[in-house]
């Protein structure tokens, strides 16, 4: 079973508006974190914003906030004020926690968004 | 401030060779990943080591190796390459410190090395 899932391929956004990419992950672990991730062409991969399963308040960043429903598992990232440097594939990833498991550590990524801003 | 580095940056095989890739891990930091990523894909996690041994291990072929040295630096060896083994390699470090669950510990990721093999 697919454990992160974003299920939107592409997203269009204009230059200065905001925009949300959908993430949803499944897990029966207490603890995990959900990260979010930017992907230039150039290929690194950026951190850009995290969310503990345990955090009371949503991420922020900067301009990256981070909309966490847990009861829906849900960790949407909204991008404010869209820039054309952000046109890029954005993962969603998770990390689960390491009670009885051997999961150490590793991130499973989702299939990316990729984001592409207009002038 | 230092950053993961990976060498080589690009590297291009033919089939049935084999390539030797290395991660360099921020200074003081205990893990190292590997990720995989195809082209069109994300990442998938291949093997990670904690203080020099391996700690996890994921989708890695039995073609492939890897280890952590007494320097922490790690390298994945790659033995007969295939055409699908062409993918950009993730080497990622992070400080886990004690191990005690901490749900927090970014995950450095370096530039990546590009494979091709023809």
């Amino acid at each position: 079973a697919q454990k992160i899932t974003q299920t939107q391929p592409g997203m269009f956004v204009q230059e200065k508006e905001a925009v949300t990419l959908d993430c949803t992950y499944d897990t029966s672990d207490p603890s995990y974190g959900l990260f979010w991730y930017k992907q230039p062409s150039s290929g690194e991969m950026i951190f850009l914003i995290y969310q503990g399963s345990y955090d009371q308040q949503n991420a922020t960043e900067g301009r990256y906030s981070l909309n966490f429903q847990k009861a829906r598992k849900s960790a949407n990232l909204v991008i404010s004020a869209s820039q054309l440097g952000d046109s890029a594939m954005y993962f969603c990833a998770m990390r689960e926690g390491r009670a009885g498991g051997t999961s150490y550590g590793k991130l499973t990524f989702g299939q990316g968004t990729i984001l592409t801003v207009h002038p | 401030a230092a950053g993961v580095i990976q060498s080589p940056r690009h590297l291009i095989k033919e089939k049935r060779e084999t390539a030797t890739l290395k991660c360099y891990p921020i200074p003081r930091h205990d893990t190292v990943y590997w990720y995989q990523q195809g082209p069109g894909q994300d990442p998938q996690f291949l093997i990670s080591f904690y203080e020099k041994m391996q700690s996890d291990k994921g989708s890695i072929p039995d073609r492939f190796s890897a280890q952590q040295f007494s320097d922490y630096h790690s390298e994945l060896n790659m033995s007969s390459l295939e055409l699908g083994d062409s993918a950009l390699y993730f080497c990622a470090s992070s400080l886990e410190g004690t191990r005690v669950w901490i749900s927090y510990n970014e995950q450095f990721f370096g530039p990546g090395t590009r494979l091709t093999v023809l």
